[in-house]
């Protein structure tokens, strides 16, 4: 199972873009990578997934490189409501899901 | 609002206690996921049913456990309850058999267990 490393914390400010870096050196072949969004208090929300080169949705983009070996979440032009933790997860469609990990997450802050 | 309910929403009881804690999933949804979160585990996978069936354990003490019913709902088990389960209990609910993959799980508010 691959593991996911990411930053601890982030701060950036309103208006800005954000890149969320998750590296999974050991990424398998059948792995895909997902992303979550969590509030205080809140359950996690599904932001993305993908499996190769760009993916994007109403929210986000999710750009993974050619050896797929890390991953960068992409938010546009954040504003104060995206301060909560995002989590990256990697793993395999058809394995159990006693497999899922989150992890620690990245603390993203927004400020004014 | 995810559509996923859990109930109750908060819980306080005492060491030795059994808890029973509800979800209902989304309308439509087949596989049901239980998690939980304390301060200094993050988020612990702990089984997953789908369709009425066990499908994948993960971290689930003996004295945990889970069923789900032909109407889809399921409940979560706590028994002889410890300082050491309060916690945030979330459930998840997706239309298939979402596994490692991770793939599109929508959580409920969760169920905040206060064990004294």
């Amino acid at each position: 199972l691959a593991k996911t490393t990411q930053p601890i914390s982030m701060d950036s400010y309103e208006g800005q873009e954000v890149n969320i870096t998750c590296s999974h050196n050991n990424i398998a072949t059948n792995d895909y990578i997902t992303w979550y969004q969590q509030f205080p208090s809140q359950g996690p929300r599904f932001i993305i997934q993908g499996y190769k080169t760009k993916v994007t949705n109403e929210v986000a983009s999710l750009f993974i490189p050619a050896d797929r070996k890390s991953s960068t979440l992409s938010l546009p032009r954040v504003s104060l409501s995206d301060t909560a933790v995002y989590y990256c997860l990697v793993g395999d469609v058809d394995s159990s899901a006693s497999k899922i990990i989150f992890g620690s997450g990245t603390r993203l802050s927004i400020r004014p | 609002d995810s559509g996923v309910t859990q109930t109750p929403k908060h819980l306080i009881t005492a060491t030795g206690q059994r808890v029973t804690l509800r979800c209902s999933p989304r309308s439509g949804d087949l596989s049901v996921y239980w998690y939980q979160q304390s301060l200094d585990q993050g988020l612990q996978f702990l089984i997953q049913y789908y369709n009425g069936e066990e499908r994948a354990k993960g971290n689930i003490l003996e004295r945990f456990s889970a069923q789900q019913f032909p109407d889809l709902h399921s409940e979560l088990n706590l028994s002889s309850l410890e300082l050491g389960d309060s916690a945030l209990y979330f459930c998840a609910s997706s239309v298939g058999d979402e596994r490692a993959g991770g793939g599109e799980q929508y959580f409920g508010p969760g169920t905040r267990l206060t064990v004294t």
